[in-house]
């Protein structure tokens, strides 16, 4: 059974670029979240999509943006790129409902580096 | 206020001996669920032990285990026979409500475990 698959794995973008960076969950799994890692803040939660719909949102910037497809693959974008975006960005894959629901699932992640 | 607190930024161990890292934990809700992962330098988050609020017997996989005290809100992850492998970061993370529709998960800041040979 496949992991979490997230591309691109490493990408070095300059300030004010746009980024999308892709997230494709277990099969079967209809949630996918998405994180960001920096060695300052930790890992912070940034939104989580059901069934093409976001459920919940962090406390992050409307820069931070993403969605989800109807085979649940999902995108997250990042308009107008800070240096402080700079950053490992984990794609989490869950089954979303029931029992199995309790299991999170995590990706390689996406090293984003903004110079 | 802080919701995990991961007390030791780092750990030894002997290769082969027992190491506990410590988890400690804040919610108001009566139904949780406590993760730990474990990230080694490429980056991936690696899935270890799920504990959930109402399970009755600690959670093991393997070499895992989940020292769950839910009077003291804590969930220590034990790792038998450390192997050179083991060397990581550990987060320990909770998702509150699970049984609602919220996967959001917070994490502490983490643990280094270094398992010297």
């Amino acid at each position: 059974k496949a992991g979490v698959t997230q591309t691109p794995r490493y990408l070095i973008k300059t300030r004010g670029q746009q980024v999308t960076l892709s997230c494709s969950p277990i099969s079967g799994h209809r949630s996918v979240s998405w994180y960001q890692q920096t060695p300052g803040q930790g890992l912070q939660f940034l939104f989580e999509y059901f069934s093409e719909t976001q459920r919940n949102k962090g406390n992050f910037p409307g820069r931070f943006s993403g969605r989800q497809f109807s085979n649940s693959r999902s995108e997250m974008n990042v308009s107008t790129l800070e240096l402080g975006d700079s950053a490992l960005y984990l794609c989490a894959s869950c089954a979303g409902t029931g029992f199995s629901g309790n299991t999170i699932y995590f990706g390689e992640g996406s090293w984003l580096t903004v110079v | 206020a802080q919701k995990i607190t991961q007390t030791q930024p780092g750990m030894f161990v002997q290769e082969k001996e027992a190491v506990t890292l410590d988890c400690t934990y804040d919610t108001s809700d009566q139904s949780y669920g406590l993760f730990w992962y474990k990230q080694p330098s490429s980056g991936e988050m690696i899935f270890l032990i799920y504990q959930g609020s109402y399970d009755e017997q600690n959670a093991t996989e393997g070499r895992y285990s989940l020292n769950f005290q839910k009077a003291r809100k804590s969930a220590n992850l034990v790792i038998s026979a450390s192997q050179l492998g083991d060397s990581a970061m550990y987060f320990c993370a909770m998702r509150e409500t699970p049984r609602g529709s919220n996967y959001k998960l917070t994490f502490g800041k983490g643990t280094l475990l270094t398992v010297n040979p």
